[in-house]
């Protein structure tokens, strides 16, 4: 079946710089544009970034523009994504989901990663 | 603040059914997907391309949109449907995501 799998939490000073690997199995990672969403304490999802399935054009959130950096490897499944300038608001449960479309009017995230938990602390 | 905007809670007592409302300008032009989520977990599609449902999700939960208004519908709420949704949407450049509904089930 379809699957992400993320690496483990971090926990990071202030300043600092995190960056989280996502690997996909049980569905054709090549041909999908790949998501990462953020989820505050007690808050809804919020979207950072998405890439497209060659890794040549990235789309940032504003609120992330200039800290963010998202990446891909086709030849190990693999999307990473790099946030720098950490500061305590950024901890947060960070996802990974594949993004799909049909029909130019809709899109949907699915599958999801398990979620990598960052916790910016002193 | 999100551009889509959800009803913070919600309660449906056991066996009847519930609206979940989902509100915001880019639903006019493109269908939501609804997710739910439960507590430390990730979040599960359950509606895609306005009433589609992924394998495994029961034929309890359908989508519909007039206008600017998404909603997801659960016709014989369950006990284990009580569980956070949230509805998702793309507008241009960006994918956002409503702020959230706490279904209670009674």
């Amino acid at each position: 079946q379809a699957q992400l799998v993320q690496s483990g939490a971090e926990v990071k000073k202030p300043g600092a710089s995190v960056k989280i690997s996502c690997k996909a199995s049980g569905f054709t990672f090549s041909r999908h544009f790949m998501h990462w969403v953020r989820q505050a304490p007690g808050q809804g999802p919020e979207w950072m970034a998405i890439i497209d399935p060659s890794g040549a054009r990235t789309i940032y959130a504003q609120n992330f523009q200039g800290r963010v950096t998202v990446t891909r490897d086709t030849s190990t499944s693999s999307v990473y994504m790099e946030l720098t300038s950490l500061r305590s608001d950024d901890t947060a449960i960070y996802y990974c989901a594949a993004d799909n479309s049909q029909n130019d009017r809709a899109w949907w995230f699915d599958p999801w990663g398990q979620g990598t938990l960052v916790i910016v602390s002193s | 603040s999100s551009e889509l905007t959800q009803d913070p809670a919600v309660s449906v007592a056991l066996g009847q059914t519930v609206r979940i409302t989902c509100q915001g300008d880019s639903l006019r032009s493109n269908y939501a997907s609804w997710y739910h989520q439960k507590p430390g977990q990730a979040p599960v599609l359950v509606i895609y391309n306005k009433n589609n449902r992924p394998s495994g999700i029961p034929d309890r939960f359908s989508g519909s949109t007039s206008g600017n208004t998404a909603s997801l519908t659960i016709t014989g709420a369950q006990a284990e449907d009580e569980s956070d949704y949230y509805c998702q949407c793309r507008s241009g450049d960006r994918w956002l995501f409503g702020g959230g509904t706490k279904l209670t089930v009674l």
